[in-house]
C-alpha cells in the first residue's frame, strides 16, 4: 500500500544553515504530497503541498520538488531560523484524496 | 514508536444518522487529541483540538453540536457526527500528543460515507 518515508531526526542546526529532511514515497498513481508542520505547542499547519510530478511547492522560505523518479519530496531551506525550530511531516494523499498517509515526523531545533 | 489507533476506518451511514468515531493511543497517556477533516484532493483541515477533561476547542466555522467531541480520558477522544448528511463525507484523521509541544502521532483515519 501507500506509505511515506522520512527521516528521523532529531535535527539540530545553527541559525542560517542549510536544511534538508529527506521524504520518500511509496504509491500507486500519482498522489498528491504535502509537509505539514507543527509548532510547539500547536497542532498542523500546511506548510506546502505538490499535486503533480515536477511541481515545486513554496512556502516561508521553504521548498519541495515532486520528484517522480526518485519518488521523493525533499523539504529544503537555505537559510534556517530559530523560529523554525518544530516537527515537520511529509505526507501523502492518494489519487481519490481518499486517504491521507504521514511519515513519523522529523523534529528540527534551530538554535542561534 | 507511539501507536494511535481509530476506529473505524471506513464507515456508510444514511442521512440523519450519527456516527462515533473513536481515537486511542494505545501505549501512551495523551493530554491533547486534534481532529482533522479532509475534502477530496484539498489538504487537512483541522476541526477542533481536545484536552482531557475539558470542553473542545473548536476552529471558526466548525459546528460545535453537528461535530460532538469527548475526550474522557488520558487515552481515549470521540468524534460523534450528529444527524449526518451526504456534505459530511470525508476522511477525518485524529492525531494525539503525550504533552504540550511533544510530537504528534497520527490514527489511520476513517472514511465517511453518508447517503
Amino acid at each position: 500500500g501507500d506509505s511515506v518515508t522520512q527521516m528521523e531526526g532529531p535535527v539540530t542546526l545553527s541559525e542560517e544553515a542549510f536544511l534538508t529532511i529527506n521524504c520518500t514515497y511509496t504509491a500507486t498513481g500519482y498522489p498528491s504530497l504535502f509537509w505539514y508542520v507543527q509548532y510547539p505547542g500547536e497542532g498542523l499547519q500546511l506548510l506546502l503541498k505538490a499535486t503533480k510530478a515536477d511541481d515545486k511547492g513554496s512556502n516561508k522560505g521553504f521548498e519541495a520538488t515532486y520528484r517522480k523518479e526518485t519518488t521523493s519530496f525533499h523539504l529544503e531551506k537555505g537559510s534556517v531560523q530559530v523560529s523554525d525550530s518544530a516537527v515537520y511531516f511529509c505526507a501523502l494523499s492518494d489519487l481519490g484524496g481518499n486517504q491521507f498517509y504521514f511519515g513519523t515526523g522529523t523534529s528540527l531545533t534551530v538554535i542561534p | 514508536g507511539a501507536v494511535v489507533s481509530q476506529h473505524p476506518s471506513r464507515v456508510i451511514c444514511k442521512s440523519g444518522t450519527s456516527v462515533k468515531i473513536e481515537c486511542r493511543s494505545l501505549d501512551f497517556q495523551a493530554t491533547t487529541m486534534f481532529w482533522y477533516r479532509q475534502f477530496p484532493k484539498q489538504s487537512l483541515m483541522l476541526m477542533a483540538t481536545s484536552n482531557e477533561g475539558s470542553k473542545a476547542t473548536y476552529e471558526q466555522g466548525v459546528e460545535k453540536d453537528k461535530f460532538l467531541i469527548n475526550h474522557a480520558s488520558l487515552t481515549l477522544s470521540t468524534l460523534t457526527v450528529t444527524s449526518a448528511h451526504p456534505e459530511d463525507s470525508s476522511f477525518y484523521i485524529c492525531s494525539a500528543t503525550r504533552t504540550k509541544g511533544e510530537k504528534l502521532f497520527f490514527g489511520s483515519g476513517t472514511q465517511l460515507s453518508v447517503l
